[in-house]
């Protein structure tokens, strides 16, 4: 049973503001990621971290910046939401060569 | 450039019978190969994984088969029931588990299993 949580679960906000998608493990894994889904659609990872300090961006470009500060938090922020940032935000965490296990998501709705 | 591709897209298969999704990939580098399965609304949960020492594994009702040679991998679900009724990722990833950058997937394949 993994133990990575993500709030907020859903979120509407309107276009230009900043948000801040909060994702923590209570597992001590070094490794965590962020991946973007559309509806239905496919996984892209667009951040990951291999531990404290540590930040990288993903195969898929995104606006959106990350902060490893904590072993286990890894929050992703929108300094200027639009649109197109509507998505499915998916945190996910593992041990360095262990099974990546992920949070029930964070739906994000820019109108 | 697709790393790894998942077929069907869609799959509707009638209750009791065999579900079977297959990925193929193109990077010889990769050495775990996950599936997972994602309710809606829901994160993806990990279902079953294989490495490329073996050709098959089995956990209850669902199957890895692994051919190293074609670089193809398919996951079979035997007597599928609605509880079923899911989307499908094939994934994989090198250097044993999470990879230096995660995981690598496929588009996923929506599989409805009729009563």
């Amino acid at each position: 049973e993994a133990d990575i949580y993500q709030t907020p679960r859903y979120l509407v906000i309107g276009t230009g503001k900043k948000i801040t998608l909060e994702c923590s493990q209570t597992m001590g894994h070094d490794k965590m990621y962020w991946y973007q889904q559309d509806p239905g659609m496919e996984l892209h990872l667009i951040h990951y971290s291999y531990g404290v300090n540590s930040t990288e961006k993903g195969d898929l470009s995104s606006e959106s910046t990350v902060s490893r500060i904590r072993t286990e938090h890894f929050p992703l922020t929108l300094e200027s939401a639009r649109p197109s940032h509507t998505s499915q935000y998916l945190c996910a965490s593992s041990e360095l060569l262990g099974t990546i296990y992920f949070g029930e998501g964070s739906w994000l709705t820019v109108v | 450039q697709q790393q790894v591709k998942q077929s069907p897209q869609s799959l509707i298969v009638q209750k009791g019978g065999i579900s079977i999704i297959n990925c193929a990939y193109e990077n010889t580098a990769f050495d775990y190969f996950p599936w997972y399965q994602q309710f809606p609304g829901k994160g993806p949960a990990l279902l079953i994984a294989i490495r490329p020492d073996v050709s098959e594994k089995k956990e209850g009702r669902f199957t890895i088969s692994f051919n190293k040679s074609a670089k193809q991998f398919s996951l079979h679900i035997m007597d599928s029931q609605p509880g079923d009724s899911a989307t499908y990722f094939c994934a994989a990833s090198m250097a044993s588990g999470g990879g230096a950058d995660g995981l690598t997937f496929g588009k996923g394949t929506h599989l409805i299993i009729q009563p």
